[in-house]
């Protein structure tokens, strides 16, 4: 079975500065892919970024940054130039090689973000 | 984008009654669903994965006769908690998958049973 683990329950950052979540995952399947999730205290679940196994290249989006290691199965996530709505519960997932499948989340890393 | 219309958005229940939540994609068909459950502050817990026109799939350690899942057309499923105690008092979460990996999430019911 797969695994997620965050390490991080708990992480800040001053405004403007960029901070780094990291994630680690255990599989035996070859195709597959990871996402990081953002949880507001809305707790409306919001996508952030997603990235295929089978692509070397890092997904970014704007201020989000993944730094994705096959090898050492390791999914960290960069985010730049924090903002105060940035704060928040973050998830790192894991989904199967099968289209449809179901996601493994991580224990989650709250991100708070001083002003 | 898509949409996942989850109502409703909190309920208040008498302990031994049932309470149903449903989940409708409001553009887009949903083959397959699942329903989660979330402590304050924890990750989500997968309960029940539910294909359309067949039995729901539950987890280990769910209680199927309790947690009822119907998912008879691709943009309806519902969750049932029956005979509910304040023990089920919890945030349900359901996610449509959609076409390459498109996860989309319901804004979830926060449930209180007294």
């Amino acid at each position: 079975a797969q695994t997620v683990t965050q390490s991080q329950p708990e992480m800040s950052v001053q405004e403007a500065e960029t901070v780094t979540l990291s994630c680690t995952y255990d599989t035996s399947e070859s195709d597959y892919y990871l996402f990081w999730y953002k949880q507001p205290p809305s707790r409306q679940m919001i996508l952030v970024i997603r990235q295929e196994a089978y692509k070397q290249q890092n997904a970014t989006e704007n201020r989000f940054s993944v730094n994705f290691q096959k090898a050492a199965k390791s999914f960290s996530l960069k985010i730049s130039d924090s903002q105060l709505g940035d704060a928040a519960m973050y998830f790192c997932a894991y989904g199967g090689g099968t289209s449809y499948g179901k996601l493994t989340f991580g224990q989650g890393t709250i991100l708070t973000v001083h002003p | 984008g898509a949409v996942v219309s989850q109502h409703p958005s909190w309920v208040i229940c008498k302990s031994g009654t049932s309470v149903k939540i449903e989940c409708r994609s409001l553009d887009f068909q949903a083959t397959t669903m699942f329903w989660y459950r979330q402590f304050p502050k924890q990750s989500l817990m997968l309960m029940a994965t539910s294909n359309e026109g067949s039995k729901a799939t539950y987890e280990q350690g769910v209680e199927k006769d309790k947690f009822l899942i119907n998912h008879a057309s691709l943009t309806l499923s519902t969750l049932t908690v029956t005979s509910a105690h304040p023990e089920d008092s919890s945030f349900y979460i359901c996610s449509a998958a959609g076409e390459n990996y498109g996860y989309t999430f319901g804004s979830g019911t926060r449930l209180t049973v007294v």
